[in-house]
């Protein structure tokens, strides 16, 4: 068990639909991370927080946006979902932001856009 | 930009083999890298790291060695076992400016151990 926690495990949802997924990081990390794993991107890095504030940008769409809040949770919101977007989506935490930092992945939630 | 190649898969092995599963990659500054793996059906989870050239990481039987010269940190094990079956990632620490150490993944590799 890594100490990250992804919800829901699975989500099932319509084309033109929103969703939310949460992410709670190893207690007394800062740093948050959302990566998506798909079949023809592989692994390709979202979107990273530190303590509140966006730190560095990926390959996220504008459709996607996330957060992380003052308990340090993340979410990762994703809208007018098209079936490309089907995908696992992983969350990682750090205790800082530097390179040498560990990241710990959460379990991922897998979305299926049908 | 930082990139990550690794061979593709799937590797086939027997129990009691040799595994090699080659990474390169390419980065401005001095990476981290590391190797993850993920089991079936769960998450990423870290199996080694290196920090810097000449580091060796090691766990679980498995190592690797942070090569500058060649650009490589190469993944083995000496022996594996039915119970290492899984995808492997190499994966390089970007520095960006040193705010933030994003992971950059290659492509994975599935290793399958027969009995």
């Amino acid at each position: 068990d890594s100490g990250v926690t992804q919800t829901p495990k699975h989500l099932i949802t319509a084309t033109g639909q929103r969703v939310t997924l949460r992410c709670s990081p190893r207690s007394g990390d800062l740093s948050v991370y959302w990566y998506q794993q798909s079949l023809d991107q592989g692994l390709q890095f979202l979107i990273q927080y530190y303590n509140g504030e966006e730190r560095a940008k990926g390959n996220i769409l504008e459709r996607f946006s996330a957060q992380q809040f003052p308990d340090l949770h993340s979410e990762l919101n994703l809208s007018s979902l098209e079936l490309g977007d089907s995908a696992l989506y992983f969350c990682a935490s750090s205790v800082v932001g530097g390179p040498k930092n560990i990241q710990y992945f959460g379990a991922g939630t897998r979305l299926s856009v049908l | 930009g930082d990139s990550v190649t690794q061979m593709e898969g799937p590797v086939t092995l027997s129990e009691e083999a040799f595994l090699t599963i080659n990474c390169t990659y390419t980065a401005t500054g001095y990476p981290s890298l590391f190797w993850y793996v993920q089991y079936p059906g769960e998450g990423l989870q870290l199996l080694l790291k290196a920090t810097k050239a000449d580091d060796k990481g090691s766990n679980k039987g498995f190592e690797a060695t942070y090569r500058k010269e060649t650009t490589s940190f190469h993944l083995e094990k000496g022996s594996v076992q039915v119970s290492d079956s899984a995808v492997y990632f190499c994966a390089l620490s970007a520095i960006d400016g040193g705010a933030t150490n994003k992971l950059i993944f290659g492509t994975g590799t599935l290793l399958a151990v027969q009995p």
